[in-house]
């Protein structure tokens, strides 16, 4: 069974570009939520997708945007990159979206430096 | 406002000795999940333990343990004989519905050899 997996590692952006992050989910599952965590703080909700359709956001500007594909896997964009954005960003997946005590399994994350 | 407060930024413990790890939260809600996870330098967030609020019996995972006290909105980690291995940020989180997850600040936990 194959686990979530997160690409690329690590990115160096410049303020102002744009940047597309992407994931894949564990098999079976069909739920996937984004998490940015700064620096020496827990993470934050940005949004999560369920069978292709965006289900819940937390406190994020427009210029988060994701998608969910047909196969479940996912890509996080940001428009008009901000020296805040730096991050590592978390991908989570689960099976089924309407338990909150289905287990998020997390993606190694993606680094992003804003310069 | 939901929030999740860890009042400890750092804990260290001898290896093989008992450390609690304190988290408190806030909410209206009366149903809800609270977890524990642990964070290693790998940066991948590992789930440890999970406890549904409407559960009153503490969960237990080998050596590792909650003190859920509902009224008082806290939720404790305790980790028995602890190893080496367990060294990590530890997160505590809740979750009043069905996505997303609120988390603490964390708890960075150093073992001593």
């Amino acid at each position: 069974e194959t686990g979530v997996t997160q690409s690329p590692t690590h990115l160096i952006k410049t303020r102002g570009q744009q940047v597309t992050l992407r994931c894949s989910s564990q098999s079976g599952h069909n739920t996937v939520s984004w998490y940015q965590q700064a620096l020496g703080q827990g993470p934050q909700f940005i949004f999560q997708y369920y069978r292709e359709e965006e289900n819940g956001r937390g406190n994020f500007p427009p210029r988060f945007s994701g998608l969910q594909f047909p196969n479940y896997s996912s890509e996080l964009n940001v428009n008009a990159l901000e020296l805040d954005d730096s991050a590592l960003y978390l991908c989570a997946s689960s099976a089924g979206s309407t338990s909150g005590r289905n287990e998020q399994f997390f993606g190694p994350g993606t680094r992003l430096t804003v310069l | 406002a939901q929030t999740v407060t860890q009042s400890q930024p750092e804990m260290s413990v001898q290896e093989a000795e008992t450390v609690t790890l304190s988290c408190t939260y806030d909410t209206s809600e009366s149903d809800y999940y609270l977890f524990w996870y642990k964070q290693p330098p790998s940066r991948q967030m590992i789930l440890v333990i999970r406890q549904e609020a409407y559960k009153q019996q503490n969960a237990t995972e080998n050596r590792f343990s909650v003190n859920f006290q509902k009224a008082a909105k806290s939720f404790s980690l305790k980790i028995s004989d602890s190893q080496l291995g367990d060294a990590a940020m530890y997160f505590c989180a809740y979750r009043p519905g069905h996505y997303q997850l609120i988390w603490g600040a964390g708890t960075k936990l150093i073992i001593k050899p």
